[in-house]
């Protein structure tokens, strides 16, 4: 089916371990960002990506790593996980020219 | 500076009357564009309405508008006659300058809807 495709949906690890949280969308839409959302701040920007190659650091860079070899996926590293990156954590797509967003349907992800 | 600010932690509302979601901004772009979305307790972000800064009328999505004020960078969401599948999340965003640029959020409101 057409959308986002993010994956895992729930996850537990342990603190000082690396992990991946993936996100693929079909449209081929140009920019793809990675949020992290936590109670009274909100969706906060991670990383985005204008374009396959091109990525930039949002407002909650630290600790966390992007990639973005093909247009299609945006993976989020966490590499070396710690408790405050408990969190959902959601992917999304846009268009230049075009004014939406969309948005997966979110990890859950639990560092303990 | 919080670029986007929601000062209604949460609200209540009874079911079939009007209810407004207050939301402020600061940007000193001229392009820009609003948006409010909605997180029901499942968790996915549903787009509402959008509301650009060149628009000249208020936006309207079927029971939601928006309230645009640009002189007091104000973009109040209204939701006429509340029903009960409207208790939910939702958030106020920004977008300055070009379509497909980030988006900032707000911290939320919380809405509850009484029967």
């Amino acid at each position: 089916d057409a959308g986002i495709t993010q994956s895992p949906r729930y996850k537990i690890t342990e603190t000082g371990r690396q992990v991946t949280l993936m996100c693929h969308q079909t449209w081929s839409h140009s920019y793809m960002f990675w949020y992290r959302q936590d109670l009274g701040h909100g969706l906060r920007l991670i990383y985005y990506s204008a374009a396959a190659d091109i990525t930039d650091k949002g407002e909650v860079p630290d600790g966390y790593v992007v990639s973005r070899s093909k247009t299609e996926n945006f993976p989020l590293t966490l590499e070396s996980a710690t408790r405050s990156q408990t969190s959902v954590y959601f992917c999304a797509s846009s268009e230049a020219g075009r004014f939406g967003y969309t948005f997966g349907s979110g990890t859950r992800l639990t560092v303990v | 500076a919080q670029k986007i600010t929601q000062t209604q932690p949460g609200m209540f509302v009874q079911e079939k009357e009007a209810v407004t979601l207050d939301c402020t901004y600061d940007t000193s772009d001229p392009s820009y564009g609003l948006f409010w979305y909605k997180q029901p307790s499942s968790g996915e972000m549903i787009f509402l309405i959008y509301q650009g800064s060149y628009d000249q009328q208020n936006a309207t999505e079927g029971r939601y508008s928006l309230n645009f004020q640009k002189a007091r960078k104000s973009a109040n969401l209204v939701i006429s006659a509340s029903q009960l599948g409207d208790s939910a999340m939702y958030f106020c965003a920004m977008r300055e300058g070009g379509y497909g640029n980030k988006l900032v959020f707000g911290a939320g409101t919380i809405l509850r809807v009484k029967s």
